[in-house]
């Protein structure tokens, strides 16, 4: 298996433009997370996708992010309009399962840099 | 909700010495806890986890880890660190959605 895949890998955008991320998940995973880290922040935890339905948004910073997941292979994670502290790494992950002691598999990230 | 803590943010270890890493959960109930590496420019790489049973956890890549249930701890442990373990190290613990301490970063000095 290829992996969890996010693109773009870089992404450098200006201050309200929209930008759009996205994620594939591992073929058979039915949970999906989307976090974004910074040095500030670490790992925070934005939203979190079972069977395509979002369970968990109240990681998410501001009504500028949205996310999506129209089916079991694809995600993607929407900021309009972006703002240079929306600079981070944003990262994918998915498991097999949403519950307790489950391991999540994590993409490569997508390092966003708003000028 | 449970939540993990990693109290030491950088930690400088010789190559070929050993290597500890703190994690300190708070107490719900059977906790379920996870030892993650970052690898600089990369994803978080699954070293090893803990759901019940044996307390001595074995993981890849030469590690363990030992879940104590009194001290409130899942310590990460290598006896013998390589130069390529140099990354930052991030405990974790999922009661449905996975939750991570901030982090130690981890140097290997020649």
């Amino acid at each position: 298996d290829a992996g969890v895949i996010q693109s773009p890998r870089h992404e450098v955008t200006e201050m309200g433009q929209e930008v759009t991320l996205r994620c594939k998940p591992i073929s058979g995973h039915n949970s999906l997370f989307w976090y974004r880290q910074t040095m500030m922040r670490g790992l925070e935890l934005l939203i979190y996708f079972n069977n395509n339905v979002p369970i968990d948004d109240s990681g998410m910073p501001e009504d500028r992010f949205s996310a999506k997941m129209p089916n079991a292979s694809f995600s993607t994670l929407k900021i309009q309009p972006s703002e240079p502290r929306d600079s981070a790494v944003y990262f994918c992950a998915s498991s097999l399962r949403q519950g307790q002691g489950i391991e999540a598999f994590f993409g490569q990230g997508t390092r966003l840099t708003v000028v | 909700a449970q939540s993990v803590t990693q109290p030491d943010i950088h930690i400088t270890v010789s190559e070929g010495a050993s290597l500890e890493l703190r994690c300190n959960y708070s107490y719900g109930a059977t906790p379920y806890l996870f030892w993650y590496v970052q690898s600089p420019g990369q994803g978080l790489q699954l070293l090893l986890k803990y759901f019940s049973g044996d307390t001595l956890v074995q993981g890849i890549k030469g590690f363990e880890a030992e879940f104590k249930r009194s001290q409130s701890s899942f310590n990460l442990r290598k006896p013998s660190v390589h130069w390529s373990d140099a990354a930052e190290y991030f405990c974790a613990n999922n009661d449905y959605k996975l939750s991570f301490g901030a982090g130690t970063t981890v140097t290997v000095r020649a």
